[in-house]
């Protein structure tokens, strides 16, 4: 099992640009989660979904878009992007949300916005 | 506001004992986890607890005191692999994971 995959790994925007970045389970999770993580901050949820088809906002939703159209995989989108989006992104899956559920990470995207 | 603090940076030396301390203040408390998350990489599951008390799994412990709002990581007989970051991180009343900056732990030969 791959567990939790991202793409791409790394991408220079210029401001302005749009992208979207997939992230892809096969653990069959029905909870999944995009984070961005800045120096000196904790890891900032963006957008969740508990299950396909559904999207809720996290505590960081301005600026980016996400959808859930098949279980395994969710797509997160900048439709602008400004430097201050400047970040590495995470995308997490979990079974069914549980308080005591472990998050299962991607390995990252890293993204710089000139 | 829901806030978690760790300290930013720790050292320690090959072979001792190092303890991370998090103190947390949040709307709910569902549970805290510690993760390790090295240097370029994803954030990797260590420790759950729940309950008052200490819970021990090999040279890693976690020990949580929910009256005080406080959690330390125990680390024994340190490898120089274990240098990476260890992030606290709290489930509210929402069932949404509240993260600590992190602790930057440096282990020297």
């Amino acid at each position: 099992n791959a567990g939790v995959t991202q793409t791409p790994k790394f991408r220079v925007l210029k401001t302005g640009q749009s992208m979207t970045l997939l992230c892809a389970q096969d653990m069959n999770h029905e909870y999944m989660y995009w984070y961005r993580q800045d120096p000196g901050m904790g890891l900032r949820l963006i957008h969740y979904s508990v299950g396909e088809g559904t999207t809720a906002k996290g505590e960081v939703p301005d600026g980016y878009n996400v959808s859930r159209l098949k279980k395994q995989n969710f797509l997160l989108g900048l439709e602008s992007a400004a430097p201050s989006q400047t970040s590495v992104y995470f995308c997490a899956s979990s079974p069914s949300g549980g308080a005591s559920e472990t998050q299962y990470f991607g390995p990252g995207t890293r993204l710089l916005v000139l | 506001g829901q806030n978690i603090d760790q300290p930013t940076e720790m050292t320690a030396t090959e072979g001792a004992i190092v303890q991370i301390n998090c103190t947390y203040q949040t709307s709910g408390f569902n549970g805290l986890f510690w993760y390790q998350q090295h240097a370029g990489e994803a954030p990797t599951f260590l420790s759950y607890n729940v309950l008052d008390g200490l819970e021990e799994k090999g040279r890693f412990s976690s020990f949580l005191s929910r009256s005080k709002g406080y959690s330390y990581l125990l680390l024994k007989e340190l490898q120089m692999k274990d240098s990476a970051s260890y992030l606290c991180a709290v489930t509210d009343s929402n069932y949404q994971l509240i993260w600590g900056a992190g602790t930057k732990l440096i282990i020297k030969p």
